[in-house]
């Protein structure tokens, strides 16, 4: 049980372009959802934190209007990064936590590869 | 502010060896910490995890860690490594508190490889 996937596992677009990234929970709910950024050979990075029905808490640098995160449902978030540019080139992982403590284990996506032409 | 060192980028060890991976946090309380294992293609797997209590943790796939408060530390260990345990290892801290999500911070990784 507590699998998390993401779709798509990669994606090529063009500068000025905007893509979605689909984060499920497919056997549990989810009560909140952690975006994370990583690039190569480094560490994640958490973009922002997600609670069904409620808007998503930004880490500091973030860019909230770039990186829109929406989290309609207890099995699914979403971030959509709005014209993205090379630099937004990277690898997006998402994880999701069943209950409310801050001690319940998170499970991981698989991850979204990015590539910005 | 709360951080995580990994302090070895590179490891590598013979198949059957013993491993040990470090890890050392920054936080002014005592943290929640994690192991968790990143293969490619897959997702970060939680190996084991500290909130409280006993200080040397039992996780999956044969791993141990052991929190060390004086020396700000909880070390990955495993045995006998099999070839099948190289992948990246992620050492993370979790602050507690209120205020906080559960929200986790993250070392710089440590790739493992396993020499036949």
């Amino acid at each position: 049980g507590a699998v998390v996937s993401q779709h798509p596992s990669w994606v090529i677009c063009k500068s000025g372009t905007s893509v979605k990234i689909e984060c499920r929970s497919l056997d549990f709910q989810a009560t909140t959802m952690f975006w994370y950024r990583q690039f190569p050979k480094q560490s994640l990075m958490l973009m922002a934190t997600s609670n069904e029905g409620s808007k998503a808490t930004y880490e500091q640098g973030v860019e909230k209007d770039k990186f829109l995160i929406n989290h309609a449902s207890l099995t699914l978030s979403t971030l959509t990064v709005t014209s993205a540019h090379p630099e937004d080139s990277s690898f997006y992982i998402c994880s999701a936590r069943r209950g409310q403590s801050q001690t319940d284990t998170q499970y991981f996506g698989p991850g979204t590869r990015l590539t910005v032409l | 502010a709360q951080s995580v060192t990994q302090p070895d980028i590179h490891i590598t060890v013979s198949e059957g060896a013993s491993l040990e991976l470090r890890c050392n946090y920054s936080y002014g309380a005592t943290p929640y910490l994690f192991w968790y294992v990143q293969s490619p293609g897959q997702g970060l797997q939680l190996l084991l995890k500290y909130f409280s209590g006993d200080t040397l943790v039992q996780g999956i796939k044969g791993f141990e860690a052991e929190f060390k408060r004086s020396q700000s530390s909880f070390n990955l260990r495993k045995p006998s490594v099999h070839w099948s345990d190289a992948a990246e290892y992620f050492c993370a801290v979790g602050a507690n508190g209120s205020s906080n999500t559960g929200k986790l911070i993250f070392g710089q990784g440590t790739t493992l490889q396993v020499k036949p």
